[in-house]
């Protein structure tokens, strides 16, 4: 059962660019969180999705930002005209349909965006 | 508010014990996780409380008291490769749940 998926693993823009992150769930898997981390920080949510609908994304961006997990395909979390303060490690992690007891969430490898 | 405190840093010595603690202060509860995180890399989960008391798994071990808000994470026989940042999250409801996390503590273990 291949673990959660993202990619790519380093992606590098100029200001003003479009940067897309793509996340694939574990098999089984419905629920998606997108998490952002700057160096020598903790995870901050953003956003939690499941397939075809935004749950919580009161810890997104109001602007330049958006995330969708459609019924088919990975989960994409989509920043418009970066800028430097983008640059960040973002993670997504999955868990089961049936949340709650010890059903945890699963973190990809992240993606590393880094704005010129 | 959500609101989740661990200290920045500790320091410890290979075969010692270490305790990091964890306050919070969330709208709602429903289960608090402890994960690893070694630099450059994705959290792996350690350990899960939703009930009060300590929960023991191998050289790790973490303790829940919910009416304090209150976790620890207790390592013990600390080995060079337990080097890493330690970040507790509470999870919340939200739709279904989502998860809160603290800062992270970042332990160097000395030889």
């Amino acid at each position: 059962n291949a673990g959660v998926m993202q990619n790519p693993r380093h992606l590098v823009r100029r200001r003003g660019q479009e940067a897309r992150l793509r996340c694939s769930p574990m098999k089984g898997h419905s629920h998606v969180y997108w998490y952002r981390q700057l160096p020598e920080e903790g995870l901050k949510f953003m956003v939690y999705l499941q397939k075809e609908n935004i749950i919580d994304e009161s810890g997104m961006p109001k602007e330049r930002f958006s995330a969708e997990f459609p019924k088919e395909g990975p989960s994409i979390l989509r920043i418009q005209q970066v800028v430097r303060g983008d640059s960040a490690a973002y993670f997504c992690a999955s868990s089961p349909s049936t949340s709650g007891g010890l059903n945890t969430q699963y973190f990809g490898p992240g993606t590393r965006l880094t704005v010129l | 508010g959500q609101n989740i405190d661990q200290p920045t840093e500790m320091t410890a010595t290979e075969g010692a014990i270490v305790q990091i603690n964890c306050t919070y202060q969330t709208s709602g509860f429903n289960g608090l996780f402890w994960y690893q995180q070694h630099a450059g890399e994705a959290p792996t989960f350690l350990s899960y409380n939703v009930l009060d008391g300590l929960e023991e798994k191998g050289r790790f071990s973490s303790f829940l008291s919910r009416s304090k808000g209150y976790s620890y994470l207790l390592l013990k026989e600390l080995q060079m490769k337990d080097s890493a940042s330690y970040l507790c999250a509470v999870r919340v409801p939200s739709g279904t749940y989502k998860y809160i996390f603290g800062t992270g503590t970042r332990l160097k273990v000395l030889a």
